[in-house]
Parts: C-alpha cells; structure tokens; sequence
C-alpha cells in the first residue's frame, strides 16, 4: 500500500518556467489537498479538492493551478515560477466525514532560481 | 476555525515524559482535537485524536479537561527520534482545510 506518493521529490526551476507537482493516493479518498511549507513555518493550504471534478483555493491559491479528473490523482501547476515560490510542498489524502485522518506525502521540494 | 495556542519549542531529555499543551478557548460544541507529529523533510503524520476527558494509543496519549478550552498531548519515556514538531489542531475536518500553525518544536537530547 503506497499511501499518498508524490513526485517529483527535489526540482529546480529558473523564474517564468512552469511544471506540475504530481500527487497520486491509492486509498480511495475523496478529500486531497496541497499545502506549501516555508522554512521554521506551519502548512498553508494552497487549493484542496472534495472530490472528482471538485476543487476549491486554499488560503494561499495565486499563482498555482489544480484539476482533479479522478480520485487517485491531484496535479498541482504552476504557472509562471517566481522566487517566492520556493518552499516545500505537500499533498495529503483524507477519507470523506467528519474528524478522519489526513495522510501526507513526502513532499517536494521546490528551488526557483 | 477556533484559534490554537501551543509553545513554540521544547526541550527534554531521553526516557522523560512530555506534555505539550494547546490553549483553545474558543473551541466550538462539535470540534474535536486532533494532533499531528512532523518529523524533518516529511509530511505530518497523524498521532491522535479526541473530544473529552483521556484518549490513549501506543504513541501517545490525549488529556481533555471538561472546559475543553485546553488540551495536553503527553508523550511516555521520548526517544532521540521523537524530536519533531507537534501540531494541535480544533474542528470538525480531521486536518482538512485547516490551519496548521507553527506547532511545538520537540528535541530530544541524550
């Protein structure tokens, strides 16, 4: 059981560049979400999603992009690197209901140069 | 979303027992208080969770006063490896869509 699996897990990308941050869980969860984290600094959601064909912005959704065609997979694009973006991020999967548990993936850790 | 409160660092030595403690006074009638542990360069994991009074399970346990305008996560005997952050976290979602704020940053000396 891999649990929530993202790829990739370091990348470097110059200013203006875009690419996609790949989540994929093999749990059946309805809920995903994506977060960024700074260094010495909590998790801050970026955009989340509720299920297939469902997303929402997160408190922190500018510059970022998100699609979810079916359960397993939850992209995140981003469009136009900037600095800024530089951070670590993480993706967790949760079952639907109330007070369940959130599983996260290992993270990617995103350099903009 | 109520708002937590918890320290920003502690410090322990091997084989004691920890409490880390999160103020939420404005906890509303159905959240409930669930905590997560963060190692360095991993996602947070899930330790436990609660509503009222004790919750115990092999990592941890969850005391809950009967005001709930507070909770203590209590760690038995830490290790070097239980140096991590802590999270507490009020609501009704688990971790969905909430807030997670800076934690408590454990270390663990020998």
């Amino acid at each position: 059981n891999a649990g929530v699996t993202q790829t990739p897990k370091f990348q470097v990308l110059k200013t203006g560049q875009s690419m996609t941050l790949q989540c994929a869980q093999d749990m059946n969860h309805e809920y995903m979400s994506w977060y960024r984290q700074d260094p010495g600094m909590g998790l801050r959601l970026i955009h989340y999603s509720v299920g297939a064909g469902i997303t929402d912005q997160g408190e922190v959704p500018n510059g970022y992009n998100v699609s979810r065609s079916t359960t397993e997979d939850f992209p995140l694009r981003l469009l136009s690197a900037a600095p800024s973006q530089t951070s670590v991020y993480f993706c967790a999967s949760q079952p639907a209901g109330l007070n369940t548990e959130a599983f996260f993936g290992q993270g990617t850790r995103l350099t903009v140069v | 979303l109520a708002k937590t409160t918890q320290p920003i660092s502690m410090d322990s030595y091997e084989g004691q027992e920890v409490n880390i403690t999160c103020s939420h006074n404005n906890i509303a009638t159905n959240d409930y208080i669930t905590w997560y542990q963060q190692f360095p360069s991993q996602g947070p994991r899930f330790i436990i969770q609660g509503y009222k009074t004790k919750v115990t399970n092999e990592v941890a346990s969850l005391f809950i006063p009967a005001d709930r305008k507070s909770s203590t996560l209590s760690l038995p005997r830490v290790s070097l490896s239980d140096t991590a952050v802590y999270y507490c976290l009020v609501g009704r979602t688990g971790g969905f869509k909430t807030i997670f704020g800076a934690g408590t940053r454990l270390f663990v000396k020998a």
